[in-house]
């Protein structure tokens, strides 16, 4: 059965370096998504990417905050100087015609 | 209003009993419902969805009730077993938009033999 991936599964960085979070999406999947979970909460939303352009960002996504497709199956996150508070488990999200797939996640521990 | 309000936040369940897990909503632009199952370092796996056209949904063990004019809906789970035991999301979406999932707060079920 086809999975959405990601990597690393845990990644650690100081406060103020920058950090990719990379997905490959489900293959034939068009809507891409970012999602965070700080640990104990509730998933959020972060971005949603269709047709090579954001189609919608939370507040939480500013300008610290990009994405990219830079070829056909990689989708990635960067966050250009991380926060302590940008600690949390990134998820990313593909979706068919209904339902959204979740990858397993990245830790992303910011000291 | 792009809220979506889940109880109860735990919830222990003896083994072959009913979990009941609530969310209720205030947007009435929402348009599709999905439940989230996720186990501790894993991703949401998705479980159940239900579309406000109809009041009841259900797959196997699992059920949803749609209640639009009350705007709840909730996820029974019937006879529980140990390998139920997660943490469960409601969410909310509307589909002709970007269809950004909005989740409820979780409930963490426990299931005991």
């Amino acid at each position: 059965e086809p999975e959405v991936t990601q990597t690393p599964s845990h990644q650690v960085t100081q406060m103020g370096q920058e950090v990719i979070l990379r997905c490959v999406p489900i293959s034939n999947h068009l809507y891409f998504y970012w999602y965070r979970q700080i640990l104990g909460q509730k998933v959020e939303f972060l971005v949603s990417f269709y047709n090579n352009e954001i189609s919608e960002k939370s507040e939480i996504f500013d300008d610290q905050f990009s994405v990219e497709r830079p070829d056909g199956s990689n989708f990635t996150l960067k966050i250009r100087s991380t926060k302590l508070e940008d600690s949390a488990m990134y998820f990313c999200a593909s979706r068919d015609s209904d339902t959204q797939y979740f990858g397993p996640g990245t830790r992303l521990t910011v000291l | 209003q792009q809220q979506v309000k889940q109880s109860p936040q735990s919830l222990i369940v003896q083994k072959g009993g009913i979990s009941i897990i609530n969310c209720a909503y205030e947007n009435t632009a929402f348009d599709y419902f999905p439940w989230y199952q996720q186990f501790p370092g894993k991703g949401p796996a998705l479980l159940i969805a239900i579309r406000p056209d109809v009041s009841e949904k259900k797959e196997g063990r699992f059920t949803i009730s749609f209640n639009k004019s009350a705007k709840q809906f909730s996820l029974h789970i019937m006879d529980s077993q140990p390998g139920d035991s997660a943490t469960y999301f409601c969410a909310a979406s509307i589909r002709l938009n970007t269809d950004k999932l909005i989740f409820g707060t979780g409930t963490r079920l426990q299931v005991f033999p």
